[in-house]
């Protein structure tokens, strides 16, 4: 079984401070991370994926995550948001093997981002 | 170039009624998807089908049937529909067999049901 938790439904920043956007997973396997990016009216982009190699997986738009075991978590930063950043952001778990490549998503964070 | 691409991006109809969804995946991935996401934006897996094979059939009710010509295409028909069957559906294509790979989306479908 696997599961993610999204803390956070909501986050608010200035343009220009950091972003932090936090997922705890949970999974019988060793697992496959993902962050996934939703703007709105538009289909799923992915960020970046965690897939046992580095733990500090960098993404596109300069987004990074970092796995972290004993913590269970997989938490999603950037240094400095942009107003182009504003959108849903969902964190998704997949077993590395087995389990038919089934994605498990995050209840989803709605990133807003203010001048 | 469209990598996965859905028909149509919106589709209004009537209960009772029976529609369907186009999906078309142009990566060369072997595996494809589709996911409902609801009214809170709340993702889940429905059906996957690998090579034109059922793979993966979570608890969706059997008005749903999808169907997979070949593995570039997965199409959703969904018979007598109901105003619960509102929601936004994604297809997804992928490598099979290997978590570590990534899904691909298209755009989706936004179905409103009247």
């Amino acid at each position: 079984a696997q599961s993610v938790t999204q803390l956070d439904s909501h986050v608010s920043v200035s343009e220009g401070t950091p972003v932090l956007l936090r997922c705890n997973y949970s999974s019988s396997y060793s697992p496959s991370l993902f962050w996934y990016v939703q703007h709105p009216n538009k289909g799923l982009q992915l960020l970046l994926k965690y897939t046992s190699a580095a733990t500090l997986v960098k993404g596109i738009n300069g987004f990074e995550a970092e796995f972290k075991k004993s913590e269970t978590s997989f938490h999603l930063t950037k240094p400095s948001a942009h107003m182009s950043d504003a959108a849903e952001y969902f964190c998704v778990v997949s077993p590395i093997t087995g389990g038919g490549n089934k994605l498990t998503f995050g209840t989803g964070t709605q990133l807003k981002v203010e001048l | 170039d469209t990598a996965v691409s859905q028909t149509p991006k919106y589709l209004v109809t009537q209960m009772g009624n029976d529609k369907s969804i186009k999906c078309e995946q142009n990566l060369g991935h072997d595996t494809m998807y589709w996911y409902k996401q609801d009214s809170k934006k709340f993702l889940k897996i429905m059906f996957s089908y690998n090579n034109k094979e059922l793979i993966i059939n979570e608890t969706v009710p059997n008005r749903f049937s999808p169907k997979s010509p070949d593995k570039a295409h997965l199409n959703l028909h969904i018979n007598s529909l109901e105003l619960g069957d509102s929601a936004v559906y994604f297809c997804a294509s992928s490598h099979h067999g290997q978590g570590t790979t990534e899904a691909f989306f298209g755009q989706g479908t936004r179905l409103t049901v009247v």
